[in-house]
């Protein structure tokens, strides 16, 4: 499954499909970039990152992709689990902004099994 | 470590009260953050400390809204008078400015209702 993140805000897929989740960001001086993952009643947990100077990052089960030319980052699932469900969050670090992280607006995976 | 440490998780109060919300960032980090999540706004940056000093606020709403930070292990997110408009979740999330990663680290949230 595929989703286009801020314009498709849900993702449905079965267990054991990869889920792929995309983010756009507007900045082209962000120069790192963060997947997040909100289970329901608690705070945004890190996934995996990402520097603009690479392209691809695999962490476990999951790989992010960045593609600076359009500005698109994806994130990866592979084997989707039920424990997979919750809300992914893009984030990006503008550099004039110091540390401070600018999030996107989330899209909510549901996995089925 | 115990994690971003926040209280209370939950606060129910009426319009017109003062609301403070407290956090206890992971220990030796050395920026802290306050956010609020709406389902209408998503995730917004209020305000960011770095070694307890406020380095960004342009994210507080109004100057019913104010935060401190007297020290390294404590901060707390004001409002005053608070509004029904307020209600959200804030979270406080805490990061080490020494690592070339900027992870923020998140605690479990206060979820305010203003009545």
């Amino acid at each position: 499954g595929e989703s286009v993140g801020l314009h498709l805000p849900t993702l449905s897929v079965q267990e054991g499909d990869n889920s792929i989740i995309n983010c756009a960001y507007s900045n082209s001086a962000s120069d790192y970039f963060i997947w997040y993952k909100q289970e329901s009643g608690k705070g945004p947990q890190f996934i995996i990152d990402i520097r603009s100077n690479m392209d691809k990052r695999q962490g476990q089960r999951v790989t992010v992709l960045l593609n600076k030319t359009v500005k698109h980052l994806s994130l990866q699932i592979a084997a989707t689990q039920p424990g997979d469900s919750a809300v992914y969050f893009c984030a990006e670090n503008r550099s004039q902004a110091g540390t401070a992280l600018i999030f996107g607006k989330g899209t909510t995976l549901s996995v089925s099994s | 470590d115990a994690g971003v440490i926040q209280s209370p998780r939950h606060e129910v109060t009426e319009m017109g009260q003062e609301v403070t919300l407290r956090c206890k960032p992971i220990s030796g980090h050395d920026y802290l953050f306050w956010y609020r999540q709406t389902m209408m706004r998503g995730l917004e940056l209020l305000i960011y400390f770095n070694n307890n000093v406020p380095i960004d606020d342009s994210g507080m709403p109004e100057d019913r809204f104010s935060a401190k930070m007297p020290n390294a292990s404590f901060s707390t997110l004001k409002i005053q008078p608070s509004e029904p408009r307020d209600s959200a979740v804030y979270f406080c999330a805490s990061s080490l400015a020494r690592s070339t990663r900027n992870i923020q680290y998140f605690g479990a949230g206060t979820r305010l209702s203003v009545l």
